[in-house]
């Protein structure tokens, strides 16, 4: 099993609402990522999680925070976003953060109001 | 800082063709390579991983190479089928660093949008 499960898969929220985006992972892998992607662009990494600890914060802005519960679970928790914060979020995992095959979910979709 | 470019930037060809795409890197220091197929609007899809050790690696009609001493990577495709329609993406791994500070960082290309025609 190579499935990383994002939900939701679209996201609808206004600029004050607070919302959170989940990623879950089976395969025992300790390194996950969140990425961004706008249209036609391709991803940009946001943050890395190593053994459940951040290990890599892109200079994301603080209405982003990712949180990782356990080994198989990360969250990125919204509030306060911009329209401009509108992408698709990616969630992957690999199985370090030593540059191993990263699988990817299918992204949520987000749209900011 | 690593730079990965992709040409074409667009591709159309009929159904049945071979075809290459192409990956290049400014910086060699790279731990692996890896290919993806997006489709529109959904998550990437890894179709081949090649280590900074490895020359090629195939999988199915799927061939990549790796040049690392030339920062270039080739994608061939054989025997095209309108279900390889996608935009296929590269992206390099650099190798661990002292600082750790981009240690498991993808670095992606802009894409190839593929469109195969009956």
């Amino acid at each position: 099993d190579t499935e990383v499960t994002q939900t939701p898969k679209h996201l609808v929220m206004g600029m004050t609402n607070k919302k959170s985006l989940k990623c879950e992972q089976h395969m025992g892998h300790r390194a996950m990522y969140w990425y961004k992607q706008k249209a036609k662009k391709p991803p940009e990494l946001m943050f890395v999680y190593s053994y459940e600890k951040l290990s890599i914060n892109e200079s994301v802005p603080s209405r982003f925070s990712p949180e990782c519960p356990n080994s198989s679970l990360l969250n990125l928790h919204l509030h306060a976003l911009q329209p401009e914060d509108s992408a698709l979020y990616l969630c992957a995992s690999s199985q370090d953060q030593g540059g191993t095959e990263a699988f990817f979910g299918q992204g949520t979709r987000l749209t900011v109001v | 800082k690593q730079e990965v470019t992709q040409i074409p930037a667009a591709l159309s060809v009929p159904e049945g063709e071979n075809l290459v795409l192409n990956c290049s890197f400014t910086d060699s220091a790279i731990y692996n390579l890896q290919w993806f197929r997006q489709d529109p609007g959904k998550g990437l899809t890894s179709l081949l991983l090649i280590q900074s050790s490895q020359r090629e690696q195939t999988s199915g009609r799927l061939n990549a190479s790796l040049d690392k001493s030339s920062g270039r990577s080739t994608l061939y495709i054989a025997a095209s089928q309108p279900g390889d329609s996608a935009t296929y993406l590269c992206a390099v791994s650099p190798r661990p660093n002292a600082g750790g500070t981009s240690y498991g960082k993808l670095t992606f290309g802009q894409g190839t949008i593929l469109t195969v025609h009956p």
